[in-house]
């Protein structure tokens, strides 16, 4: 296990609303991830960083924005909420230096009503 | 952009069928490619992975994958499933040198006891 934590794990909120997920990872990675997992999709990345303030664009970045302050934290934010961003969300980081393998966070579950 | 494309949507298949799950890829370059699995519940799991070399490689519980390079292919195998097989498995590609890792929508595998 990498030391990967998502919070929160479940969240139900509403329309409109802002909602930021969080990924604490404890063995200094360099490089992170957000997925979203959507049934028929798959996975599907949003943002990545690549270091403490360097981010950049997936292939459904629109509507999130991502942020990293400091190498154990990667934040997802949704400005406002859609119904169309109900989904499970994933972390995940890359282990090993040209290992290039995912690990993957538990997950959080956002139902937008 | 690259694409990861998995034919079956969901199988079903009986305990000690054989199995064989395809997945194709778009990119043109140097890529590494990676099997993950994801048990009911449960966030996903790295299988096997291909970087360089024997184009078969085998993987955790018996499971198998073939690189074919002239069909841009990975397909993943294994002889004889288990109830204990039953899961989502993902096919991913990452360019060489570039830690942008893209999932396939996944196949729903259903092993019968």
């Amino acid at each position: 296990d990498a030391g990967i934590t998502q919070s929160p794990r479940h969240k139900v909120t509403e329309t409109g609303t802002p909602v930021t997920l969080r990924c604490h990872q404890t063995e200094n990675h360099r490089y992170m991830y957000w997925y979203r997992q959507d049934p028929g999709h798959g996975l599907r990345l949003i943002h990545y960083s690549y270091g403490v303030k360097d981010t950049d664009k997936g292939e459904v970045s629109d509507g999130y924005s991502v942020s990293r302050s400091k190498t154990e934290d990667f934040l997802l934010t949704l400005e406002s909420a859609t119904s169309s961003q109900t989904s499970v969300y994933f972390c995940a980081i890359l282990q090993g230096s040209g290992a290039n393998v995912l690990t993957f966070g538990a997950g959080s579950r956002l139902t937008v009503l | 952009a690259q694409s990861v494309s998995q034919h079956n949507h969901h199988v079903i298949l009986s305990e000690a069928a054989s199995l064989e799950l395809g997945c194709n890829y778009s990119y043109g370059g140097t890529v590494n490619l990676f099997w993950y699995v994801q048990y009911p519940g449960q966030h996903l799991q790295l299988l096997l992975k291909y970087f360089s070399g024997d184009p078969l490689v085998k993987g955790i519980k018996g499971f198998e994958a073939e690189f074919i390079k002239s069909k841009f292919s990975f397909n993943l195998r294994k002889p004889s499933v288990q109830w204990s097989d039953t899961a989502e498995y993902f096919c991913a590609v990452n360019p060489y040198n570039n830690n942008d890792m893209r999932f396939g929508a996944g196949t729903r595998l259903t092993v019968k006891p």
